[in-house]
Protein backbone atom coordinates (compact mmCIF):
# COMPACT_ATOMS: atom_id res chain seq x y z
CA UNK A 1 0.00 0.00 0.00
CA UNK A 2 1.21 3.19 -0.47
CA UNK A 3 1.90 6.02 2.20
CA UNK A 4 3.33 9.23 2.29
CA UNK A 5 5.09 10.63 5.62
CA UNK A 6 5.47 14.46 6.16
CA UNK A 7 6.72 14.05 10.02
CA UNK A 8 6.36 17.71 11.19
CA UNK A 9 3.32 19.57 11.72
CA UNK A 10 4.90 22.67 12.46
CA UNK A 11 7.90 24.34 11.23
CA UNK A 12 9.01 28.06 12.32
CA UNK A 13 12.06 29.41 10.67
CA UNK A 14 13.20 32.92 10.32
CA UNK A 15 12.87 35.17 6.86
CA UNK A 16 16.10 34.39 5.14
CA UNK A 17 16.56 31.29 6.68
CA UNK A 18 17.12 28.30 4.63
CA UNK A 19 14.17 26.03 4.52
CA UNK A 20 13.05 22.01 4.39
CA UNK A 21 9.84 20.12 4.45
CA UNK A 22 10.59 16.58 4.48
CA UNK A 23 8.69 13.98 2.45
CA UNK A 24 8.82 10.39 2.55
CA UNK A 25 7.07 7.77 0.57
CA UNK A 26 6.13 4.36 0.26
CA UNK A 27 5.18 2.60 -3.20
CA UNK A 28 5.72 -0.24 -4.70
CA UNK A 29 5.15 1.16 -8.30
CA UNK A 30 7.64 4.02 -10.17
CA UNK A 31 6.79 7.05 -7.81
CA UNK A 32 5.47 10.68 -9.33
CA UNK A 33 5.31 12.84 -6.55
CA UNK A 34 3.64 16.74 -6.16
CA UNK A 35 3.84 18.88 -4.01
CA UNK A 36 0.85 21.08 -3.52
CA UNK A 37 0.30 24.55 -1.34
CA UNK A 38 -2.19 26.25 0.48
CA UNK A 39 -2.04 29.79 1.56
CA UNK A 40 -4.09 31.24 4.09
CA UNK A 41 -8.12 31.64 2.68
CA UNK A 42 -6.95 30.38 -0.90
CA UNK A 43 -7.41 27.35 -2.44
CA UNK A 44 -5.15 24.43 -2.86
CA UNK A 45 -2.90 24.54 -5.39
CA UNK A 46 0.21 22.99 -7.35
CA UNK A 47 3.51 23.79 -5.74
CA UNK A 48 6.22 21.39 -8.00
CA UNK A 49 5.76 18.26 -9.71
CA UNK A 50 9.03 15.79 -9.58
CA UNK A 51 8.96 15.40 -13.04
CA UNK A 52 9.32 18.70 -13.94
CA UNK A 53 12.65 19.40 -12.31
CA UNK A 54 11.60 23.32 -11.96
CA UNK A 55 11.78 26.01 -9.57
CA UNK A 56 9.12 27.65 -8.28
CA UNK A 57 9.10 30.90 -5.83
CA UNK A 58 12.27 29.45 -5.22
CA UNK A 59 11.81 26.28 -4.09
CA UNK A 60 13.12 23.06 -5.67
CA UNK A 61 12.02 19.02 -4.49
CA UNK A 62 14.59 16.55 -5.87
CA UNK A 63 13.35 12.86 -5.97
CA UNK A 64 15.58 10.33 -4.48
CA UNK A 65 14.01 7.57 -4.99
CA UNK A 66 17.02 5.55 -2.74
CA UNK A 67 15.92 7.20 0.04
CA UNK A 68 12.44 7.28 -0.92
CA UNK A 69 12.03 11.13 -0.17
CA UNK A 70 10.86 13.87 -2.02
CA UNK A 71 11.83 17.39 0.65
CA UNK A 72 11.15 20.52 -0.42
CA UNK A 73 13.69 23.13 0.14
CA UNK A 74 14.07 27.05 0.17
CA UNK A 75 17.82 28.58 0.36
CA UNK A 76 15.72 31.69 1.74
CA UNK A 77 12.47 31.94 3.22
CA UNK A 78 9.91 34.99 2.69
CA UNK A 79 7.40 35.60 4.86
CA UNK A 80 4.83 35.40 1.83
CA UNK A 81 5.97 31.28 1.95
CA UNK A 82 3.80 30.97 5.73
CA UNK A 83 1.23 28.38 3.89
CA UNK A 84 0.25 24.55 4.16
CA UNK A 85 2.05 22.48 2.00
CA UNK A 86 1.30 18.77 1.15
CA UNK A 87 3.13 16.60 -0.26
CA UNK A 88 1.69 13.84 -2.88
CA UNK A 89 1.67 10.81 -4.49
CA UNK A 90 0.04 9.89 -7.82
CA UNK A 91 -0.85 6.36 -7.75
CA UNK A 92 -1.86 3.65 -10.86
CA UNK A 93 -5.19 4.64 -10.55
CA UNK A 94 -4.25 7.79 -11.22
CA UNK A 95 -5.29 9.37 -7.64
CA UNK A 96 -3.39 11.69 -5.82
CA UNK A 97 -2.16 10.26 -2.06
CA UNK A 98 -1.73 12.92 0.19
CA UNK A 99 0.57 13.27 3.69
CA UNK A 100 -0.79 15.25 6.56
CA UNK A 101 1.19 18.53 5.49
CA UNK A 102 3.34 20.42 7.42
CA UNK A 103 2.20 23.95 8.18
CA UNK A 104 5.26 26.23 7.76
CA UNK A 105 5.54 29.66 9.74
CA UNK A 106 8.40 32.52 8.24
CA UNK A 107 8.98 34.50 11.10
CA UNK A 108 9.87 38.37 9.80
CA UNK B 1 -12.17 32.99 -10.02
CA UNK B 2 -13.86 30.28 -11.94
CA UNK B 3 -12.58 26.90 -13.06
CA UNK B 4 -14.33 25.07 -10.18
CA UNK B 5 -16.81 26.19 -7.68
CA UNK B 6 -17.93 24.18 -4.69
CA UNK B 7 -21.78 25.41 -2.89
CA UNK B 8 -22.48 26.39 0.08
CA UNK B 9 -19.56 27.50 1.83
CA UNK B 10 -21.08 26.35 5.21
CA UNK B 11 -23.12 24.36 5.54
CA UNK B 12 -24.93 22.82 8.85
CA UNK B 13 -27.02 20.04 9.48
CA UNK B 14 -28.81 18.30 12.15
CA UNK B 15 -27.68 14.73 13.27
CA UNK B 16 -29.39 12.03 10.95
CA UNK B 17 -30.30 14.13 8.12
CA UNK B 18 -28.73 13.69 4.52
CA UNK B 19 -27.09 16.85 3.07
CA UNK B 20 -25.44 17.05 -0.95
CA UNK B 21 -22.75 18.98 -1.49
CA UNK B 22 -22.38 20.53 -4.88
CA UNK B 23 -19.22 20.55 -7.33
CA UNK B 24 -19.30 22.36 -10.82
CA UNK B 25 -16.40 22.59 -12.91
CA UNK B 26 -16.09 24.39 -16.53
CA UNK B 27 -12.45 23.24 -17.45
CA UNK B 28 -13.90 20.20 -19.42
CA UNK B 29 -12.26 17.67 -16.87
CA UNK B 30 -13.01 14.28 -17.33
CA UNK B 31 -11.78 13.14 -13.66
CA UNK B 32 -13.20 14.52 -10.60
CA UNK B 33 -12.77 13.94 -7.05
CA UNK B 34 -13.94 14.55 -3.35
CA UNK B 35 -11.54 14.62 -0.52
CA UNK B 36 -12.10 15.33 2.75
CA UNK B 37 -9.54 17.60 5.11
CA UNK B 38 -9.29 17.16 8.81
CA UNK B 39 -6.73 18.68 10.78
CA UNK B 40 -3.70 16.35 11.37
CA UNK B 41 -5.02 13.84 9.31
CA UNK B 42 -4.29 16.08 5.22
CA UNK B 43 -6.40 15.28 2.24
CA UNK B 44 -8.25 11.59 2.08
CA UNK B 45 -10.24 11.10 -0.93
CA UNK B 46 -13.34 9.86 -0.63
CA UNK B 47 -14.98 9.56 -3.97
CA UNK B 48 -13.58 9.78 -7.84
CA UNK B 49 -15.17 9.52 -11.38
CA UNK B 50 -12.93 9.31 -14.08
CA UNK B 51 -15.47 9.95 -16.70
CA UNK B 52 -19.39 10.47 -17.19
CA UNK B 53 -21.39 7.87 -15.75
CA UNK B 54 -18.57 6.01 -13.59
CA UNK B 55 -17.44 6.20 -10.17
CA UNK B 56 -15.01 4.43 -7.67
CA UNK B 57 -14.36 4.47 -3.93
CA UNK B 58 -11.88 6.06 -2.13
CA UNK B 59 -9.96 5.16 0.91
CA UNK B 60 -13.13 6.72 2.80
CA UNK B 61 -16.52 5.70 1.12
CA UNK B 62 -18.30 4.61 3.68
CA UNK B 63 -21.23 6.82 4.33
CA UNK B 64 -20.93 8.79 1.47
CA UNK B 65 -22.41 8.35 -2.15
CA UNK B 66 -21.76 10.40 -5.46
CA UNK B 67 -23.33 10.64 -8.63
CA UNK B 68 -21.71 11.40 -11.99
CA UNK B 69 -24.43 12.25 -14.60
CA UNK B 70 -22.90 15.54 -16.46
CA UNK B 71 -19.31 16.30 -17.29
CA UNK B 72 -19.21 19.23 -15.40
CA UNK B 73 -20.87 18.13 -11.94
CA UNK B 74 -20.28 15.95 -9.29
CA UNK B 75 -22.22 16.07 -6.30
CA UNK B 76 -21.03 14.84 -3.08
CA UNK B 77 -23.81 13.24 -0.84
CA UNK B 78 -23.15 13.07 3.06
CA UNK B 79 -25.72 10.31 4.23
CA UNK B 80 -26.41 9.51 8.11
CA UNK B 81 -24.72 6.60 8.33
CA UNK B 82 -21.10 9.23 7.85
CA UNK B 83 -20.04 8.76 11.54
CA UNK B 84 -18.12 11.60 12.01
CA UNK B 85 -19.44 14.24 8.58
CA UNK B 86 -18.12 17.38 10.23
CA UNK B 87 -14.89 18.29 8.02
CA UNK B 88 -13.68 20.66 5.10
CA UNK B 89 -14.54 19.01 2.06
CA UNK B 90 -12.79 19.59 -1.26
CA UNK B 91 -13.35 18.89 -5.22
CA UNK B 92 -10.73 18.94 -7.68
CA UNK B 93 -11.13 18.23 -11.25
CA UNK B 94 -8.40 16.65 -13.83
CA UNK B 95 -7.88 16.82 -17.56
CA UNK B 96 -7.42 13.32 -18.72
CA UNK B 97 -4.50 12.73 -21.48
CA UNK B 98 -1.26 12.52 -20.86
CA UNK B 99 -0.32 11.71 -17.34
CA UNK B 100 2.56 13.36 -15.97
CA UNK B 101 1.87 16.75 -16.55
CA UNK B 102 -1.35 16.95 -15.64
CA UNK B 103 -2.30 18.06 -12.03
CA UNK B 104 -5.40 18.68 -9.73
CA UNK B 105 -7.65 21.64 -9.66
CA UNK B 106 -8.92 22.35 -6.92
CA UNK B 107 -12.27 24.24 -5.32
CA UNK B 108 -12.67 26.28 -2.26
CA UNK B 109 -14.18 23.88 -0.24
CA UNK B 110 -17.50 23.61 1.73
CA UNK B 111 -17.34 23.25 5.57
CA UNK B 112 -19.48 21.22 6.81
CA UNK B 113 -20.89 21.24 10.44
CA UNK B 114 -22.97 18.30 11.87
CA UNK B 115 -24.59 20.44 15.04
Amino acid sequence: AQRVTQPEKLLSVFKGAPVELKCNYSYSGSPELFWYVQYSRQRLQLLLRHISRESIKGFTADLNKGETSFHLKKPFAQEEDSAMYYCALRTGANNLFFGTGTRLTVIP
Amino acid sequence: DGGITQSPKYLFRKEGQNVTLSCEQNLNHDAMYWYRQDPGQGLRLIYYSQIVNDFQKGDIAEGYSVSREKKESFPLTVTSAQKNPTAFYLCASMASGTRSYNEQFFGPGTRLTVL
